[in-house]
């Protein structure tokens, strides 16, 4: 158990359709992640919240859409996605300015049809 | 733009071998590096972090080296067995540090151990 939890685990979704993901920490961590992990490919950082702003966009496109209403708490809209977009999307949190790791989740496995 | 690369790809060793992966990265200006082990179907976990002062750090069977001039580390795992099967990722984090920075991954090495 890594304090890291993610939700749902397994998702199937039409291209049409709008769905999102949830993260949640519990760590007292103020920094929270989206990364995307696709077959054969590094992991590849998406989004960063840093004190619930956003302070990284790694050019994704505009049917990501990311939350962070708190800091414990990280969502990602998902809308009209492409079967390329299939992937396991993780979320991860650390203490900003401390030198420890990331902390990452268990991940949410995704299938755009 | 950093980029990270792990050597091999895959690795199937019998069990009780000492054996080596390795990491390189083109952009010698990072804050640290980690190594994660990641099991299928499910998230990361850490197992070593080195900033960027260090030289090396160890945990139980596990050393991992920086050599931050030649954007070189490797992972050193000492007498393997099967429940190190797993895929092993390297990660730097940029420069600045102390804030939330996003790591920069390699692929991975994809590790069997034989029973």
């Amino acid at each position: 158990e890594t304090g890291v939890t993610q939700t749902p685990r397994h998702l199937v979704m039409g291209m049409t359709n709008k769905k999102s993901l949830k993260c949640e920490q519990h760590l007292g961590h103020n920094a929270m992640y989206w990364y995307k992990q696709s077959a054969k490919k590094p992991l590849e950082l998406m989004f960063v919240y840093s004190l619930e702003e956003r302070v990284e966009n790694n050019s994704v496109p505009s049917r990501f859409s990311p939350e962070c209403p708190n800091s414990s708490h990280l969502f990602l809209h998902l809308h009209t996605l492409q079967p390329e977009d299939s992937a396991l999307y993780l979320c991860a949190s650390s203490l900003r300015g401390s030198l420890e790791t990331q902390y990452f989740g268990p991940g949410t496995r995704l299938l755009v049809l | 733009k950093q980029e990270v690369t792990q050597i091999p790809a895959a690795l199937s060793v019998p069990e009780g071998e000492n054996l080596v992966l390795n990491c390189s990265f083109t952009d010698s200006a990072i804050y640290n590096l980690q190594w994660f082990r990641q099991d299928p179907g499910k998230g990361l976990t850490s197992l070593l972090l080195i900033q960027s002062s260090q030289r090396e750090q160890t945990s139980g069977r596990l050393n991992a080296s920086l050599d931050k001039s030649s954007g070189r580390s490797t992972l050193y795992i000492a007498a393997s067995q099967p429940g190190d099967s797993a895929t092993y990722l390297c990660a730097v984090s940029p420069g600045s540090g102390g804030g939330a920075d996003g790591l920069t991954f390699g692929k991975g090495t994809h590790l069997i151990i034989q029973p």
